[in-house]
């Protein structure tokens, strides 16, 4: 079964611009969650999807929204990108929603803010 | 509110020598845990993760991790450490209930010397 993918895998843009990052889940998975990860701030929770609805939502501001589609793919969306945005982000899948299932995380999507 | 503290953010081990990677955590439901390690360049895959079915939990690549409820503690151990086990772990703990996503520890760096 093939694992969770991301796509792009490296990207480079300026600030000010915005960004889109794809992710597809593990075949039959319906939960799809976001983490950015940085050396300061380590992972951090960014959203959870599932069934197209978003359930859960960490602590960043409003330029950092997100998708799911009905075939579990999810992405993610940045506006106006600060230097700060810099970070890897990944996405994880799970057989279903809640605590109880385990996340299995793609590879991540690289983002240099210049 | 949960939380997660991994003591040491780098050990060294010699290869052949006894692994073993602190984790507590703080929870206020009954937790489920998990261990992930990061090689470099790459996402997060995940070790074992603990459910309450048993306290001793085994893993991939030889790891174990005992929960320890009076002690709050989810210390990862493997009795021999290979070159191969040297990437950062992480520990995380899940938020509870139907919310799915995942509060990480800072990590810890293993290198492992010949």
């Amino acid at each position: 079964k093939a694992g969770v993918t991301q796509t792009p895998r490296y990207l480079i843009k300026t600030r000010g611009q915005q960004v889109t990052l794809s992710c597809s889940p593990i075949s039959g998975h319906r939960s799809v969650s976001w983490y950015q990860q940085t050396p300061g701030q380590g992972l951090q929770f960014l959203f959870e999807y599932f069934s197209e609805t978003q359930r859960n939502k960490g602590n960043f501001p409003g330029r950092f929204s997100g998708r799911q589609f009905s075939n579990s793919r999810s992405e993610m969306n940045v506006s106006t990108l600060e230097l700060g945005d810099s970070a890897l982000y990944l996405c994880a899948s799970s057989l279903d929603a809640g605590s109880s299932y385990e996340q299995y995380f793609g590879p991540g999507t690289r983002l240099t803010v210049t | 509110a949960q939380s997660v503290t991994q003591l040491g953010s780098h050990v060294s081990v010699s290869e052949g020598a006894l692994v073993l990677l602190r984790c507590n955590y703080s929870s206020s439901v009954p937790p489920y845990l998990f261990w992930y390690v990061q090689y470099p360049n790459q996402g997060l895959q995940l070790l074992l993760k603990y459910t309450s079915a048993a306290t001793l939990v085994k893993g991939i690549n030889g790891f174990e991790a005992e929960f320890k409820k009076s002690e709050t503690s989810f210390h990862l151990t493997k009795p021999s450490a290979h070159m191969s086990d040297a990437a950062e772990y992480f520990c995380a703990v899940s938020v509870g209930g139907s919310q799915g996503n995942l509060i990480f520890g800072k990590g810890t760096k293993l290198s492992v010397k010949p």
